[in-house]
């Protein structure tokens, strides 16, 4: 099953603007991270935040948690035509499992010209 | 795409032959996974392996084998290919698997079920 869920499920803004995706988890976790898809693509890491963290930035990238509401938010800023692409969150238990990774089924970020 | 081929990156098949993928990794990574990608479903875990001949079921095993007789090779086979398995096949890496660890991904392979 799905442990994240991401809002929304597509998102369309102008260069230059703030785009902003959530990312809503059902169980504890140790660690949440944000990958980015480009079309026809394999995915790729941006960033990681541990449960015991609050913010985390990286470049034009800010990474929200809120563990009591079992929420995430990537947000980046100033965006570019080249941001286009679908962002996921993957979130790492608490319990045995740490091997795996669990998916969310992503937010389609489309950055006009 | 970190040192990670996957072949072949496309195929047709008809339902009820084998189909084998191929992930091959250049990083002396001790886990590779298997994922598939759909519509409405985002990436779910096939299999996984934590070492050579070392392998683990994921969340949607069912009708998928895996192989891993070499540190830079996972074989995903599906003995008899259905419909329901067309989607987009992604191989992923990790250093150690532990938690918090990035996941390194190929370049997946389409494969389409007729």
């Amino acid at each position: 099953s799905q442990q994240g869920e991401e809002d929304p499920q597509a998102l369309s803004i102008q260069e230059g603007e703030n785009a902003t995706m959530n990312c809503s988890y059902k169980t504890s976790i140790n660690n949440l991270q944000w990958y980015r898809q480009n079309s026809g693509r394999g995915l790729v890491h941006l960033i990681l935040i541990r449960s015991n963290e609050r913010e985390k930035h990286s470049g034009r990238l800010r990474v929200t948690l809120d563990t009591s509401k079992k929420s995430s938010s990537l947000l980046i800023t100033a965006s570019r035509a080249a941001d286009t692409a679908s962002y996921f969150c993957a979130t790492d238990g608490s319990g045995g499992s740490n091997y795996k990774l669990t998916f969310g089924k992503g937010t389609l970020l489309t950055v006009n010209p | 795409d970190a040192g990670i081929t996957q072949s072949p990156r496309h195929k047709v098949t008809e339902t009820g032959t084998p189909v084998t993928l191929r992930c091959h990794q250049t990083e002396n990574h001790r886990y590779m996974y298997w994922y598939r990608q759909d519509p409405g479903h985002g990436l779910r875990l096939i299999h996984y392996s934590y070492g050579v001949k070392d392998t683990d079921k994921g969340e949607v095993s069912d009708g998928y084998s895996v192989s891993r007789s070499k540190t830079e090779d996972f074989l995903l086979t599906l003995e008899s290919a259905t419909s329901s398995q067309t989607s987009v096949y992604f191989c992923a890496i990790s250093e150690f698997g532990g938690r918090g660890e990035t996941q390194y991904f190929g370049p997946g392979t389409r494969l389409l079920v007729l």
